[in-house]
């Protein structure tokens, strides 16, 4: 299984500030996942992040929003931009196991609060 | 579009009681289907997984999974429950085939699961 860590693991921000979220595993992967998980939420996914390519963004979350770096394939960052109090999630990346059938694995998460 | 549904927001058991939590998906063609469990200010950890084979799926922790096809269904189980189960559950499907063909997960709304002693 990965070992994925994630920085900062909690941060709390004033509106109109951005905030970098890191992620970092422990092996080589093509494919990396970010996630929002609101308060009292089920996971949500706002993009897919291949290395040297451009991210995939879900419906709903503009690249404008929530820029992401794929530097190498080990790495990845997520920046939430110009936040408001509804940006107060936690942020998860991700990782799947070998194989499209095999599970994901998940960081610890970056618990975000904006006021 | 595939979807998984966890129809309680709370299951409330007492130790070493069996518990169920319950899950339901929709899915075209084939279903790959996960449980997960999330402890207080923790990530996500994989419980178990059905992608083929015997209904009966065994996981982490003790739990298991009972996956039914005619009725959509992939029950969470466990025979006695443990005050330390306590945490909150989800079920998810793998979204195989769609538009962007990612093999993400889609996740149901969750499960808050309370064991008392």
């Amino acid at each position: 299984s990965a070992v994925i860590s994630q920085k900062p693991s909690r941060d709390i921000c004033q509106r109109g500030t951005s905030l970098t979220i890191q992620c970092q595993v422990d092996s080589q992967v093509t494919m990396m996942f970010w996630y929002r998980q609101q308060p009292g939420q089920s996971l949500t996914l706002i993009a897919t992040a291949n290395q040297g390519s451009e991210a995939t963004y879900e419906s709903g979350f503009v690249i404008d929003k929530f820029p992401i770096s794929r530097p190498n394939l080990t790495f990845s960052t997520l920046t939430v931009s110009n936040m408001s109090p509804e940006d107060s999630s936690i942020y998860l990346c991700s990782v799947p196991d070998r194989g499209l059938y095999n599970e994901q694995f998940f960081g610890p998460g970056t618990r975000l609060t904006v006021l | 579009a595939q979807s998984v549904a966890q129809p309680e927001d709370q299951v409330n058991v007492a130790e070493g009681n069996p518990l169920t939590v319950k899950c339901t998906y929709s899915v075209s063609g084939n279903p790959y289907l996960f449980w997960y469990v999330q402890y207080p200010n923790r990530g996500l950890q994989f419980l178990l997984k059905y992608i083929t084979g015997d209904n009966l799926v065994k996981g982490s922790y003790g739990f298991e999974a009972e996956f039914n096809k005619s009725q959509t269904s992939f029950h969470l189980k466990k025979p006695s429950a443990l005050v330390s189960d306590s945490a909150l559950y989800f079920c998810a499907v793998r979204d195989i085939g769609g538009s962007s063909n990612t093999g993400k997960l889609i996740f149901g709304q969750g499960t808050t699961l309370q064991v008392k002693p």
